[in-house]
C-alpha cells in the first residue's frame, strides 16, 4: 500500500530535549516536505527536499533541521525544542519536483513541548 | 506574493443544505496549480481535486463541484446536499514553480465545516 509513515504519532517532551520525527514514503517520490498545522494558520511549510541531498527552507524553518540521505526518508529534527513548537506536524511527498501533482500526507505527529 | 485566503473560518449547516467554501488566491505566475484537501476529524489530509491555471472548466464529482474563475482569482468548492460525513476542515492550496526548478505549495487557513443532522 502506498503510504507516508510518520513516527511518533504523539509525543510529549520537555524544553531542550532533542527529538526526531521520522518520515518514510514507499512511493519512490522525489519531493518531500514538512508542514506544521496550527489553529487559524493552516499548514505552513517548514522544510522541503526536491531530491536526495537537496533540501531548502520553507516559511517557518527556525528551530528545525532536516536531512535527506535516502530517497524514502526525510526526518525532522528539533535540536532544542521549545513550547512554541507545540504543533501538529505533517510529512508529505509527491511524485516529482514539479508542481503538477498532489501531495500525499502522513497521518500527522502531534508534538507537545512542556 | 503568493497567498491563499479562506475567509470563512467556520460554517455550520443542516444536513441536505448546499454549502460553498470560498478560496481566493494571489500569484504572480501564469502557470500554477490549485488544490483542495479535506481533513476529517480523524486528522488525516485527503486530496480532493487539482486544477491547473490553464483549465478553467468547472468540475463535478458526485456531490462536490468546483468553480475556478481566473478573473476573480477564486477557486470555490460547493457541496450539494451536505451530509454529516462532510464535516471536516477543508484547505485550499496553491502551488507555483520557481525559475530555479523548485516549487512551493502554500495553504489557506482552512474552513471548518459542521454539518448537523
Amino acid at each position: 500500500e502506498a503510504q507516508v509513515t510518520q513516527n511518533p504519532r504523539y509525543l510529549i517532551t520537555v524544553t531542550g530535549k532533542k527529538l526526531t520525527v521520522t518520515c518514510s514514503q514507499n512511493m519512490n517520490h522525489e519531493y518531500m516536505s514538512w508542514y506544521r498545522q496550527d489553529p487559524g494558520l493552516g499548514l505552513r511549510q517548514i522544510y522541503y527536499s526536491m531530491n536526495v541531498e537537496v533540501t531548502d527552507k520553507g516559511d517557518v524553518p527556525e528551530g528545525y533541521k532536516v536531512s535527506r540521505k535516502e530517497k524514502r526518508n526525510f526526518p525532522l529534527i528539533l535540536e532544542s525544542p521549545s513550547p512554541n513548537q507545540t504543533s501538529l506536524y505533517f510529512c508529505a511527498s509527491k511524485m516529482e519536483g514539479g508542481n503538477t501533482g498532489e501531495l500525499f500526507f502522513g497521518e500527522g505527529s502531534r508534538l507537545t513541548v512542556l | 506574493a503568493q497567498k491563499v485566503t479562506q475567509a470563512q473560518t467556520e460554517i455550520s449547516v443542516v444536513e441536505k443544505e448546499d454549502v460553498t467554501l470560498d478560496c481566493v488566491y494571489e500569484t504572480r505566475d501564469t502557470t500554477y496549480y490549485l488544490f483542495w484537501y479535506k481533513q476529517p476529524p480523524s486528522g488525516e489530509l485527503v486530496f480532493l481535486i487539482r486544477r491547473n491555471s490553464f483549465d478553467e472548466q468547472n468540475e463535478i464529482s458526485g456531490r462536490y463541484s468546483w468553480n475556478f474563475q481566473k478573473s476573480t482569482s477564486s477557486f470555490n468548492f460547493t457541496i450539494t446536499a451536505s451530509q454529516v460525513v462532510d464535516s471536516a476542515v477543508y484547505f485550499c492550496a496553491l502551488s507555483e514553480l520557481f525559475n530555479t526548478g523548485g516549487f512551493k505549495t502554500i495553504f489557506g487557513a482552512g474552513t471548518r465545516l459542521f454539518v448537523k443532522a
